[in-house]
């Protein structure tokens, strides 16, 4: 079945520092999904990706879709400490099953 | 609008115990889905349900059965509760076709 791997699964970084987390799935996908999940919270969506090497920019978040579907990255600007949670991301293999990935839990260090 | 409502929020079982988590959605989504969460494995999907009266299993459902009569609720059962299946359980809604997904508040479950 389709796996979906982030790396790296923790990062601890400095305020002011950037932050990267990259998605890797073993299929190609229809699209992929970026979500945050704060500390005892739930995932909360973030973002969508559809198209082949597709890049969207959310004020200092920006997301990149792989030329071949089956990879992203979320790349975060001068990390600031509400930038803390996990996160995720998630595979649309056709218009139905929804995999998540594995996650990377981000620590901001003041 | 309440979007995904998800009870109970804690819940401890015995061994061998059987329960329902209960799921509810109001905003007409055709597409469910069932996760747990357990530390360093991120979301594994249990089951999920692209409409009233279809279901399909996910990447780990064994101990675990569902229903979807209705398009709102998707209840969560399970069969004899094992301590492997202490977990936080998170239900989710969207409009089908890997879109924004909406998740219920979680359910954090113990089995001794």
């Amino acid at each position: 079945g389709q796996q979906v791997m982030q790396i790296p699964q923790y990062q601890h970084v400095q305020e002011g520092e950037d932050f990267t987390t990259y998605c890797n799935s073993s299929t190609t996908l229809s699209n992929i999904q970026w979500y945050k999940q704060r500390p005892g919270g739930h995932p909360v969506f973030l973002i969508q990706l559809v198209k082949s090497g597709e890049v969207k920019k959310q004020k200092r978040l920006t997301f990149q879709f792989g030329e071949a579907k089956k990879n992203s990255s979320l790349h975060i600007t001068a990390t600031q400490t509400t930038d803390v949670g996990t996160y995720f991301c998630a595979g649309a293999e056709g218009y139905q099953k929804v995999t998540f990935g594995t996650g990377t839990k981000l620590q901001v260090i003041p | 609008n309440a979007g995904v409502t998800q009870t109970p929020k804690f819940q401890v079982l015995k061994t061998g115990q059987s329960m329902t988590l209960q799921c509810a959605q109001d905003m007409n989504h055709e597409y469910m889905s069932w996760y747990r969460q357990d530390p360093g494995m991120g979301l594994r999907l249990i089951h999920y349900s692209v409409g009233a009266g279809i279901t399909d299993q996910g990447e780990v459902p064994n101990g675990y059965n569902v229903s979807r009569s209705t398009t709102e609720d998707f209840p969560l059962r399970l069969l004899s509760a094992a301590p492997s299946q202490t977990s936080v359980y998170f239900c989710a809604s969207s409009y089908p076709g890997g879109v924004e997904a909406f998740f219920g508040q979680g359910t954090r479950l113990t089995v001794v």
